[in-house]
């Protein structure tokens, strides 16, 4: 597809599950983006990729978190031993460009994770 | 990277102009001013960005003062689909784009 793709949209998870949520960037976009945004908020930066390289994951909230993009395509959220604190939207960003500039910012429409 | 103050919301009848303020005091000369929105249940959307200069493009107009330190996004003719949250964003070019709280924008009929 033309745009930014993130699966699966919703996901209902049982406390201390493990869950992995999927981002489709744009073909070609260097710059991938993870944002967490949590009900009424503005979204909350997590982590940034240039091709394969995780430059930035001062966001992420715990040691459960971890996020991959081995070929610096198609990126994958983790979060293990899921808490009710992580019920959020995951939304999934990226850009043409890497670097100091990365202009604007391509979303998908995001992940809903419900943790009861 | 500056931080910016936006009202929490604002009101605008369909078919008028939409005028939603966002000040940036603290901005430094080679921060841009971008604005993305958000609609209900989606991602964020870039609408525009600016350096200096006013801007124009298909969805909106950017007026930025002559000291920077405040702007104004224009949507000239809202309709009920522009009824969304509007960030205004300050950014100097690092690849971390940090979002507020934004403008909450109701178009009523």
């Amino acid at each position: 597809g033309a745009g930014v793709s993130q699966s699966p949209r919703y996901k209902v998870a049982k406390r201390g599950q493990d869950v992995a949520l999927r981002c489709d960037p744009i073909s070609g976009h260097v710059s991938l983006f993870w944002y967490q945004q949590a009900l009424g908020q503005g979204p909350e930066f997590l982590t940034y990729f240039q091709n394969e390289a995780q430059l930035d994951k001062s966001g992420l909230p715990s040691d459960r978190f971890f996020a991959e993009r081995p070929e610096g395509s198609v990126s994958t959220l983790k979060i293990q031993r899921t808490q009710q604190e992580d019920s959020a939207v995951y939304l999934c960003a990226s850009t043409k460009r890497g670097g100091a500039n990365t202009g604007e910012l391509f979303f998908g429409e995001g992940s809903r994770l419900t943790v009861l | 990277d500056a931080k910016t103050t936006q009202p929490t919301s604002m009101d605008c009848a369909e078919g008028r102009a939409a005028n939603l303020p966002c000040n940036h005091s603290t901005i430094s000369g080679n921060e841009y001013v971008y604005w993305y929105r958000q609609i209900h249940s989606q991602g964020p959307q870039y609408i525009i960005h600016g350096l200096k200069n006013n801007e124009t493009n298909e969805m909106a107009s950017l007026i930025i003062t002559e000291d920077r330190k405040s702007s104004t996004l224009i949507l000239p003719h809202a309709t009920l689909r522009d009824t969304a949250v509007y960030y205004c964003i300050v950014q100097s070019g690092g690849f971390k784009t940090i979002f507020g709280a934004g403008t909450r924008l109701f178009v009523k009929a």
